[in-house]
């Protein structure tokens, strides 16, 4: 079964300019959510969605949203970039079934570069 | 709120030699879930192992176990017989109370990370 897949793997932004990362669950996933890794924060979590309809989200600005299809990939936008914004995004899949064994299974990341 | 605290920044272990990695955390919730990622130079979190707050065994997974004490809110992994691909950051994380399928279940808080490099 293919893994979690992120596109595209790296980018290449200037600071308030908007970018688009996209993210395919693995098959049968419904639940997909969104961190942001960098080195002076580590990993946060930005949101969570299921069934097209974001559940849970973390403590990021307005500039940051997302939105989830119905084949349950998902993407997420960040508009007038800043510098700050340069990070690790990765994204993670689940089932969605039940019980707290519920594991994230996380793809390769986008890493952004803002100049 | 939800804490992880990994105290060790870096290790450098022999291999071949069994290592710990610590990591504690606080809650509040009476129900949680504790995982371990490996997350290698390219970048993907690749799961580890997991522990259920009311699991009675410590869990195991082929080299990894994970060291569980409740009442120290304590999650320590272990690595047996360290090898050279195991060189790599690796995080301690916790999910809340909420078990899936509620909504707004799947919240990880991670801790910093502890860079582990083998030695050969």
């Amino acid at each position: 079964k293919a893994g979690v897949t992120q596109t595209p793997r790296y980018l290449i932004k200037t600071r308030g300019q908007q970018v688009t990362l996209s993210c395919s669950p693995i098959s049968g996933h419904r639940s997909v959510s969104w961190y942001q890794q960098t080195p002076g924060q580590g990993l946060q979590f930005l949101f969570e969605y299921f069934s097209e309809t974001q559940r849970n989200k973390g403590n990021f600005p307005g500039r940051f949203s997302g939105r989830q299809f119905s084949n349950s990939r998902s993407e997420m936008n960040v508009s007038t970039l800043e510098l700050g914004d340069s990070a690790l995004y990765l994204c993670a899949s689940s089932p969605w079934t039940s019980g707290s064994k519920e594991t994230q299974y996380f793809g390769p990341g986008t890493r952004l570069l803002v100049l | 709120a939800q804490k992880i605290t990994q105290t060790q920044p870096g290790m450098f272990v022999q291999e071949k030699e069994a290592v710990t990695l610590d990591c504690t955390y606080d809650t509040s919730d009476q129900s949680y879930g504790l995982f371990w990622y490996k997350q290698p130079s390219s970048g993907e979190m690749i799961f580890l192992i997991y522990q259920g707050s009311y699991d009675e065994q410590n869990a195991t997974e082929g080299r990894y176990s994970l060291n569980f004490q409740k009442a120290r809110k304590s999650a320590n992994l272990v690595i047996s017989a360290s090898q050279l691909g195991d060189s790599a950051m690796y995080f301690c994380a916790m999910r809340g109370g909420r078990s899936v399928p509620i909504q707004g279940a799947q919240k990880l808080v991670f801790g910093q990370g502890t860079r582990l490099t083998i030695n050969p």
